[in-house]
């Protein structure tokens, strides 16, 4: 059973940078979407972008500016990086992967949605 | 795309039968997807595109719908179905969810 597992410091200063790791453990990182979806306290979720297995990466237009996405195939994880950080990015941090998408047997294509997800971490951005 | 969730809050008792309407703001075909939540943990892939049913969900889950408007019916509501729920546009980026419905014990 294919599981994620984000890792990183619970507590950023204002003005720096948030770095996430999201270890991929029992499965491939090969042909899938990797996403980062954020929860604020009490609200709803944000996508912040994903990663894909080739390296290429789509961003929320919203954090377009201070975000960075990457992909590690040796060690089988993908990273986010969030800069310049403010309260209002305090929130809790999912790791989440995608499907590629397919089409069934009457050429129909099938978008899968995010089907495993991490446990989630906590981010406060506090000085 | 803007996603809208009705209601925004629901009281139901087990058993009883649970529909919750996602509107979008413009025609994202069958493109949507709907998650369970409960608090302190992740959310939970119920049902892609529109209709499909995630393996090792309950068939008691059903989406519907297609367009601007789909529906997430849970046909007889049991305990461990108190939580909230989201649905999902698979259409275009960014990528969006609805505001979440809540469903609690009447």
């Amino acid at each position: 059973q294919e599981q994620l597992q984000e890792s990183g410091p619970g507590l950023v200063k204002p003005s720096e940078t948030l770095s996430l790791t999201c270890a991929v453990y029992g499965g491939s990182i090969n042909s899938f979407y990797w996403n980062w979806i954020r929860q604020s306290p009490g609200k709803g979720l944000e996508w912040i972008g994903f990663v894909h297995h080739s390296g290429s990466t789509n961003y929320n237009p919203s954090l377009e500016s201070r975000v960075t996405m990457s992909i590690d195939k040796s060690k089988n994880q993908f990273s986010l990086r969030l800069n310049s950080v403010t309260a209002a990015d305090t929130a809790v941090y999912f790791c989440a992967r995608q499907p590629l998408t397919y089409y069934d047997v009457d050429g129909y294509p099938v978008r899968y949605g995010f089907d495993i997800w991490g446990q989630g971490i906590a981010v406060t951005v506090s000085s | 795309i803007q996603l809208t969730q009705s209601p925004s809050f629901l009281s139901a008792s087990v058993g009883d039968r649970v529909t919750i309407t996602c509107r979008a703001s413009q025609d994202i075909s069958s493109y949507s997807a709907w998650y369970q939540q409960k608090p302190g943990t992740a959310p939970k892939l119920l049902i892609y595109t529109a209709s499909a049913l995630q393996t090792g969900v309950p068939s008691r889950f059903r989406g519907s719908g297609s367009g601007t408007e789909f529906t997430l019916t849970i046909s007889s509501l049991q305990p461990e179905d108190f939580a909230t729920y989201y649905c999902q546009q698979l259409d275009s980026y960014p990528r969006t969810f609805g505001q979440g419905t809540k469903v609690e014990l009447k």
